[in-house]
Parts: structure tokens; sequence; C-alpha cells
């Protein structure tokens, strides 16, 4: 049983540029969450995922937007990222919203 | 300000010693309690969660946590720590009235001398 992947694993873009961070949740699992960590720091809540829709959002600006597909993989997106963007960028999926199982993350880099 | 607090951010013991590390957390209401371990080179990992019922849950590999309402603590604990043990270790909070927004504290890094 495949656990939460993440692709690419690492990526380096240039300030202004946008990105796509990909997500596949594990088996059985419905709602997919966002989260950013940046070094030296706790995971910090993005958004969540559930039926397609966008069912909560943390204090992220608007350049940070995100999908769920209907076979419940999820896609993150950054427009106009800024040096501070670059962080590890956490995807957790879950059957229930109580217990999250993490993927690997996609660690991101802005120059 | 930081909502759920870890007072030791980098904690050193030698292996058979006993572990302890704090977690506060500064929400009120109903929360459910986790903490997360990341040993090196890999991804997040769920140690324990306390949802309801006995304050004290045990996780795996001896872990244990006690959630102490009053004093908004859920402070992780372990007997007599391996090197293996050797990772960063996360405390998370999910607030009832945001149901699957983790809050994380900055996290502690743990590292045991063989």
């Amino acid at each position: 049983d495949a656990g939460v992947t993440q692709s690419p694993t690492h990526l380096i873009k240039t300030r202004g540029q946008q990105v796509t961070l990909r997500c596949s949740p594990k088996s059985g699992h419905d709602t997919v969450s966002w989260y950013q960590q940046a070094l030296g720091q706790g995971p910090q809540f993005i958004f969540q995922y559930y039926e397609e829709e966008e069912r909560q959002r943390g204090n992220f600006p608007d350049r940070f937007s995100g999908h769920q597909f209907p076979n419940y993989s999820s896609e993150l997106n950054v427009n106009a990222l800024l040096l501070g963007d670059s962080a590890l960028y956490l995807c957790a999926s879950s059957r229930s919203p109580r217990e999250q199982y993490f993927g690997p993350g996609t660690r991101l880099t802005v120059t | 300000a930081q909502s759920v607090s870890q007072h030791n951010h980098h904690v050193i013991l030698s292996e058979a010693a006993s572990l302890e590390l704090g977690c506060n957390y500064s929400y009120g209401g109903t929360v459910n309690l986790f903490w997360y371990v990341q040993y090196p080179g890999q991804h997040l990992q769920l140690l324990l969660k306390y949802f309801s019922g006995d304050p004290l849950v045990k996780g795996i590999k001896g872990f244990e946590a006690e959630f102490i309402k009053s004093k908004f603590s859920f402070n992780l604990r372990k007997p007599s720590v391996q090197w293996s043990d050797t990772a960063e270790y996360f405390c998370a909070v999910d607030r009832g009235s945001t149901l699957g927004r983790l809050y994380f504290g900055r996290g502690t890094q743990l590292t045991v001398w063989p």
C-alpha cells in the first residue's frame, strides 16, 4: 500500500515564476491538506481540499492556489514566486480530518 | 506569537536516559493532539494521538504522552531512549473549530548518543 507521494522531490525556480506541485494521497483517503515548512520551523497550514473543493484555508496570499481531482490527487500552485516562498511543501492525506499522513515533501528553492 | 509551544529546541541525551519533551498550546475548547516524528531523511510520521478518553496515550516505539487539560499541555515521554530515537519531534494541535487544520510547534531536535 503506497503512502502519500509527492512530485517533484526538488525544484529550483526564479523569482516571479510560477510552480505546480503534485500530491497523490494514500489509498482510501479523500482529504488532502498542504503545508509549508520553512527551515527551522514547524509546518504551516496552507489549505485543505475535500470533494474537489477548498474546505479550509490558512493565512497565505491568493498567489497560493490549489486543486483536487476526482481521483483525490491534488496540486498546489504558487504564482509570482518570492524568495520567501523557498521551503519544504508537505502534502498530507486523511480519510477523516482527524488523522493525517504526510508525504516526503517537495523542496522548493526560489533564486 | 506561537500558539503551540515546544520549550526545547534541541535536547541531547545518552542512551537509556529518560526523555520528556514539553508541548503547550493556547487554544480553548475541544482539541485533538498529536506528536509527529521526523527521522533523518524521512517524512513526518505519526507517533501518537489524543482525541478523547484516557489522557495518558501510548504510541509507537515505547513513547507515551499525557494530556493535562488544566495546563494546556501534552508532553511526550519515553523512559529509556535509544540511539535510533534521534529525530525531530513535532507537537501539533487540531482545534475543534477547524477540524483537520493542524497547528504545529517549531519542533525539538533530539540527539541520542550511544
